[in-house]
């Protein structure tokens, strides 16, 4: 079974700020890992994924996340935020033999956006 | 192309009450999953479908089932129901099972309130 850890509940940021969110996960086997964002009253889309391949990638609206295998980690950052970021972030990992756990969420971090 | 429809958006039912969501998934996606999103637990992981049968169940008593249709579409019921059913409930769709690396595309979900 996997698990993600989201380490903050909640962070909060000046506009045009750099951000950076924390995402740790922990399996037995080799992952997929996404990044999903929710705006209110919505459902979630995807941001970006890791694959395999190169560790960095890069996603929509600006951000980018890394792949650190031996941290177990997949940051979330984008270099400069804007008022429109404020959303609710889901980290989340999937085995690639098609477990029976479906997508394993994070429990997400808000980003609040300050100006 | 239209995106994961899901009806209705809110619903309010009393204790003991059985509920039927529904789900449409993007035209050609063949796999529906199913989430419950509460506060308290987050994400949680329902059961996922793919060409009419159900591939992958998660941690959910008996009471919650679901079912996808030959045209990919899939229900969502919940019998007998407790005030800790009261979530927003989330279909995503894929176009391949669980476990390669196709992303989730969701709706907006269903907020059921139990009272």
């Amino acid at each position: 079974a996997q698990s993600v850890t989201q380490l903050d509940s909640q962070v909060p940021v000046f506009e045009e700020a750099p951000v950076e969110l924390r995402c740790n996960y922990s399996s037995s086997v080799s992952v997929y890992l996404f990044w999903y964002v929710q705006y209110p009253n919505q459902g979630l889309q995807l941001l970006l994924k890791y694959l395999s391949g190169s560790t960095l990638v890069k996603g929509i609206n600006g951000f980018e996340a890394e792949f650190n295998k031996s941290q177990t980690s997949f940051h979330l950052r984008k270099p400069s935020v804007h008022i429109s970021d404020t959303a609710e972030y889901f980290c989340a990992v999937s085995d690639h033999g098609g477990g029976a756990d479906g997508l394993t969420f994070g429990k997400g971090t808000h980003l609040i956006i300050q100006p | 192309k239209a995106g994961v429809t899901q009806t209705p958006r809110y619903l309010i039912k009393t204790r003991g009450q059985q509920v039927t969501l529904s789900c449409s998934p993007i035209s050609g996606h063949r796999s529906v999953s199913w989430y419950q999103q509460t506060p308290g637990q987050g994400l949680q992981f329902l059961f996922e479908y793919f060409s009419e049968t159900q591939r992958n169940k998660g941690n959910f008593p008996g009471r919650f089932s679901g079912r996808q249709f030959s045209n990919s579409r899939s229900e969502m019921n919940v019998s007998t129901l407790e005030l800790g059913d009261s979530a927003l409930y989330l279909c995503a769709s894929s176009l391949g099972a669980g476990g390669d690396n196709s992303p989730l595309h969701f709706g907006n979900g269903t907020r059921l309130t139990v009272t």
